[in-house]
């Protein structure tokens, strides 16, 4: 199956500015995932997205993390207000519905995202 | 508590051995574990992925195997080549998918 295409590869920005990442998916998909892998350390779930609502979050996704799939393409993961611990890899992941692609996640190529 | 513990860290061989890869979890219920490979800088890619009744699956030289009772698997790679210098990331989930807890993932370094 082809890589979801996650935009931008990777993106500087100033410490209180806003970002957004996004994800464009296979059309069919309905269950997304944001995870986020800070350089060095294991990959954490941030978030679980279904229906065009968030399902599942962890204790990491707080009131600066928002995500939406506006348009039904598009998958956003936007962070308000950034701080120099949000610098990490953001992987958008996806899953199909029924079987067997259901058990499986598929990982996007990734976002860098290098707060300053 | 969810925990996936990957043995060893790291791990360095010469190009052509053999290695395994192992992965004990406390994940319940159990749903599914998975393998994958994360290169560098990378998404992880998924290798294999087995259910509760299954116990071998191979993905050319990767065999991973599961053993429900005691929650654990191993990754075996064989003839290993520089190419799966990478790091192996065990992933269980307790749903379909869903929130799955990761493992801290073993590195590896093949070495010509």
């Amino acid at each position: 199956e082809p890589e979801v295409t996650q935009t931008p590869s990777h993106q500087v920005t100033q410490m209180g500015q806003e970002v957004i990442l996004r994800c464009v998916p296979i059309s069919n998909h309905l269950y997304f995932y944001w995870y986020r892998q800070i350089l060095g350390q294991k990959v954490e779930f941030l978030v679980s997205f279904y229906n065009n609502e968030i399902s599942e979050k962890s204790e990491i996704f707080d009131d600066q993390f928002s995500v939406e799939r506006p348009d039904g393409s598009n998958f956003t993961l936007k962070i308000r207000s950034t701080k120099l611990e949000d610098s990490a890899m953001y992987f958008c992941a996806w899953r199909g519905q029924f079987f067997p692609g259901a058990n499986v996640l598929t990982f996007g190529a990734g976002s860098r995202l290098t707060v300053l | 508590k969810n925990q996936v513990e990957q043995s060893p860290q790291s791990l360095i061989i010469l190009e052509g051995k053999n290695c395994t890869l192992q992965c004990n979890y406390t994940v319940s219920p159990f749903s599914n574990l998975r393998w994958y490979k994360q290169d560098t800088g990378r998404g992880p890619v998924s290798l294999t992925i087995m259910t509760f009744s299954e116990n071998t699956k191979s993905n050319g030289r990767y065999t991973a195997t599961l053993d429900a009772d005691t929650k654990q698997s191993s990754l075996h790679i064989t003839a290993s080549q520089l190419s799966d210098s990478a790091s192996y990331i065990c992933v269980v989930s307790a749903d379909n998918a869903g929130k799955s807890t990761f493992g801290d993932g073993t590195t590896l370094t093949v070495k010509p």
